[in-house]
């Protein structure tokens, strides 16, 4: 499949460890972005990037979380000394266009399942 | 700040017409796009409006008022596997999609 694949699919940890998020968006998209999605919500932004360039992560909400993109493709979202507070579903999401063109469709990916114990 | 509202849930039977409003507050407006997610599944992209006016995508159409701040999604001759959340997302002028917080839709038979 060509769609956009996220792993681990769940992760659990214990509070206080680090946990690092892998996102591989479709081929030749440009776009990525970072939501976190907690349940009965609609995803909540977090960063995006256009090629390996971060645009904008004013949705991350503090800094234990960082995220990474170097060669254009992959990218990673990393939390440090996790809290419960941190639990939820993390989803990547990949457009093919340069974010703010014309139609911005974007693909989601099936999401991280992270648990903080 | 940047908000989107839209109501919480919608019930209608199979084979109606049903029409899920959106109005929202951003600070730069590119467009407004609509997403379905079934439970368990991933977001899917519906529609993106960047002018005022209706678009149509088969049973689906979407409208945008820019002036009033307000957009609509409309499903005609609902299917019981239209039964799913369904977002509303305003796309910023930072480029990024805010999401409203979904308005869940029931199909009964």
């Amino acid at each position: 499949g060509a769609g956009v694949s996220q792993s681990p699919r769940y992760k659990v940890t214990k509070r206080g460890q680090d946990v690092a998020l892998r996102c591989d968006p479709i081929s030749g998209h440009v776009s990525l972005y970072w939501y976190r999605q907690a349940l009965g919500q609609g995803p909540e932004f977090l960063t995006y990037f256009n090629y390996e360039a971060q645009q904008d992560k004013s949705g991350l909400p503090n800094d234990r979380f960082s995220a990474e993109r170097p060669e254009g493709s992959i990218s990673t979202l990393t939390i440090q000394r996790t809290e419960q507070r941190d639990s939820a579903m993390y989803r990547c999401a990949s457009s093919l266009a340069v974010s703010g063109g014309a139609r911005d469709e974007q693909f989601f990916g099936p999401g991280t399942r992270l648990t903080v114990l | 700040g940047q908000s989107l509202e839209q109501p919480s849930e919608v019930t209608a039977v199979e084979g109606a017409i049903v029409q899920i409003n959106c109005t929202y507050q951003t600070s730069g407006f590119y467009g407004l796009s609509w997403y379905q997610q079934h439970d368990g599944g991933a977001p899917t992209f519906l529609s993106y409006n960047a002018l005022d006016g209706l678009e149509e995508t088969g049973r689906f159409s979407s409208f945008l008022s820019r002036s009033d701040s307000y957009g609509y999604l409309l499903l005609q001759e609902l299917q019981m596997k239209d039964s799913a959340s369904y977002f509303c997302a305003a796309l910023g002028s930072q480029g990024n999609l805010i999401f409203g917080k979904g308005t869940k839709l029931s199909v009964k038979p």
